[in-house]
């Protein structure tokens, strides 16, 4: 099975939260983040939060981490139009220079 | 300042023929790693240079791929001969000197390879 498993389709109305959720295996990851793709255009960092933290918020983005249940998820408040993406959770590995081991991407879907 | 750039942005090639993908980094971006995206599933790590060298090239799927960085400033990537399974989005990424360590890894906009 995949590393980091994401749900893969998201549909929301316009003005509604979001949540995006995430699991990830390796309990010694240090670093996990959000990259956001929208159509014909490469991966864009959201946002990212450390290991040793339970939540960061930024602006209508908020992270949630769950380290006991490798457990991450995203929200987005006052979900726009252009919000609608693909959203990949990523988990950093290995010390020093290391890599990003990504899911599978969730599409999300905004509707008036 | 220019992001990190992928060429081309499409290539449709036969299967058995040759094509070599190229990323030119951010400037001064010592860490440069190529991702694969395979029909809509996860996007896998291929290999890490720093610099000319190649770091970790562990996810390099057979010795039908081969990355080089010559001097240290853009790479290549050439699959020989391509299959139908090669194809997929070609991600690139570079980083400072510092690495992953809580820095963004700059994205390119990817190349989509399709094998026919």
């Amino acid at each position: 099975g995949e590393d980091v498993e994401q749900s893969l389709f998201l549909s929301v109305r316009e003005g509604d939260s979001s949540v995006i959720n995430c699991t990830y295996t390796d309990s010694s990851s240090t670093y996990l983040y959000w990259y956001k793709q929208e159509p014909g255009a490469g991966l864009q960092l959201l946002t990212y939060i450390f290991s040793n933290m339970d939540m960061k918020q930024d602006q209508r983005l908020t992270v949630l981490l769950n380290k006991k249940d490798k457990h991450l998820s995203l929200r987005i408040a006052d979900t726009q139009t252009g919000d609608s993406a693909i959203y990949f959770c990523a988990e950093r590995r290995g010390g020093g220079y290391n890599k990003l081991i990504f899911g599978a991407g969730t599409r999300l879907a905004v509707h008036p | 300042e220019a992001g990190v750039t992928q060429f081309p942005s499409h290539s449709v090639i036969e299967k058995g023929q040759t094509v070599t993908l190229r990323c030119d980094p951010i400037s001064g971006h010592d860490n440069l790693y190529w991702y694969r995206r395979v029909m809509g599933k996860e996007i896998k790590f291929l290999l890490h240079f720093v610099k000319e060298s190649k770091q970790d090239e562990s996810g390099m799927p057979n010795n039908r791929f081969l990355a080089e960085r010559t001097g240290g400033t853009y790479s290549t990537l050439k699959v020989q001969p391509a299959e139908l399974e090669d194809s997929g989005v070609y991600f690139c990424a570079s980083t400072t000197t510092a690495g992953l360590g809580g820095t963004e890894a700059f994205f390119g906009q990817g190349t989509r390879l399709t094998v026919v």
